[in-house]
């Protein structure tokens, strides 16, 4: 079963501008975690967030967290053709182990 | 390290035949997941290991599908007798026990039965 959603499922933008994706989940979590998967391909792990921060960054990459909201955001900044792909979030419930479940993704398409 | 190996790529096969798919998980991961991602369904949990023993089957669709971890370094997920629903692709990763680590992932076995 789906735990997140992501929003929106598509999201067409022109080479550097900035993407904004956003996730929304069910059960309290202990952390999240983006992903990338490029067509054909495995996912790429991009960052991991947990319940206690607010807000994290890599590179071009920022993910904020509101566990009150149950909801985090994907913001990359700067866009490039190279980061067309489809972006996932994926949540490790509490109690969980270390067992993920992915959300329905966004597709990114960043066009020159 | 190479990564997470899977084989093979592709695999077309006829209904009713056993299909095997085959993980190499990354040495030192001692997390061991299965994945299946389809158009309808996205990515859907099957089975993990943790230290080579299964911890959670619950996502196995049905008896049809069997999955072992014989050793650390060694992970297949068979199915018989296969479906054309079974059609996926499926995918290996691994991580590091404990709930603060990232999953790697292989590149998947893209499964056709028809």
């Amino acid at each position: 079963s789906q735990q997140g959603e992501e929003d929106p499922q598509a999201l067409s933008i022109q080479e550097g501008e900035n993407a904004t994706m956003n996730c929304s989940y069910k059960t309290s979590i202990n952390n999240l975690q983006w992903y990338r998967q490029n067509s054909g391909r495995g996912l790429v792990h991009l960052i991991l967030i947990r319940s206690n921060e607010r807000e994290k960054h890599s590179g071009r990459l920022r993910v904020t967290l509101d566990t009150s909201k149950k909801s985090s955001s994907l913001l990359i900044t700067a866009s490039r053709a190279a980061d067309t792909a489809s972006y996932f979030c994926a949540t490790v419930p509490t109690g969980g182990g270390n067992k993920l479940t992915f959300g329905t993704g966004t597709q990114l398409k960043v066009e020159l | 390290d190479a990564g997470v190996i899977q084989s093979p790529r592709h695999e077309v096969t006829e209904m009713g035949q056993e299909v095997t798919l085959r993980c190499k998980p990354i040495s030192g991961h001692n997390s061991l997941f299965w994945y299946r991602q389809t158009m309808m369904r996205g990515l859907e949990l099957l089975i993990y290991f943790n230290n080579n023993v299964p911890i959670d089957d619950s996502g196995m669709p049905e008896d049809r599908f069997s999955a072992k971890m014989p050793n650390a370094s060694f992970s297949t997920l068979k199915i018989q007798p296969s479906e054309p629903r079974d059609s996926a692709v499926y995918f290996c990763a691994s991580s590091q026990s404990g709930e603060a680590y990232g999953y790697t992932f292989g590149s998947g076995t893209r499964l056709t039965v028809v």
